[in-house]
């Protein structure tokens, strides 16, 4: 597609509950990123793919958070057992990954509300 | 480790004074520094990198090896350009991509 698209672009939630979202990024990039962006904590790593590599999900804060990327294309990151601290923007980006070119196009990303 | 630290969270000024974003990092490697915005109710976007060495929308950053630092600065602030700026950090290898917290940019008039 013409750009990163991410869905839902708004998501409120009961405490505990399971949040999928979801991120279609450029054609042919093949590094996906995911990052967490809230007020007064910036704009937190989460998790990285690169290609068939092994993803880097040292950004995760818990074993509640976790991501696929099937195909090498589409991604999911799934958060279960919702908590309220767990509010904020997700956002996606990919890059083609040239190295020493890691420009990243990111998406308009999910604002995920725990009540 | 990578490490971005952006020590204002917030940075006012009036139109047409001089802007300086400051941005310090930890890297052990060859760094690759880059200035990213986001404009209200707008995508996070690139502004400019390093490597390409150019003014873009009137900002210039110079990286200081020496220092660690990759300040951002425009010497005539417009109200256009209040914004979120993120200073952002990788390594040549194309590893990830680590931000800094971000600083406000409120310009008045």
């Amino acid at each position: 597609g013409a750009g990163v698209s991410q869905s839902p672009s708004n998501k409120v939630t009961e405490k505990g509950k399971d949040v999928e979202l979801r991120c279609d990024p450029i054609s042919g990039h093949t590094a996906l990123y995911w990052y967490r962006q809230s007020l007064g904590q910036g704009l937190e790593f989460l998790i990285y793919f690169q290609g068939n590599s092994a993803p880097d999900k040292s950004g995760l804060p818990s074993d509640r958070f976790s991501a696929e990327r099937t195909g090498g294309s589409v991604s999911t990151l799934t958060i279960q057992r919702t908590q309220q601290e767990d509010s904020a923007v997700y956002l996606c980006a990919s890059s083609l990954e040239i190295s020493g070119a890691n420009v990243l196009t990111f998406g308009a990303g999910s604002r995920l509300t725990v009540l | 480790a990578q490490r971005v630290t952006q020590p204002e969270k917030l940075l006012s000024v009036f139109k047409g004074a001089p802007v300086e974003l400051k941005c310090n990092y930890s890297y052990s490697g060859s760094p690759e520094l880059f200035w990213y915005v986001q404009y209200s109710r707008q995508r996070l976007q690139l502004l400019l990198r390093h490597i390409s060495r150019e003014s873009i929308k009137g900002f210039t950053a110079d990286l200081n090896k020496g220092e660690t630092s990759f300040h951002l600065k425009k010497p005539f602030a417009q109200e256009e350009d209040s914004a979120m700026y993120y200073c952002a950090l990788s390594g040549w290898s194309g590893n990830k991509l680590v931000f800094g917290a971000g600083t406000i940019l409120r310009v008045k008039s």
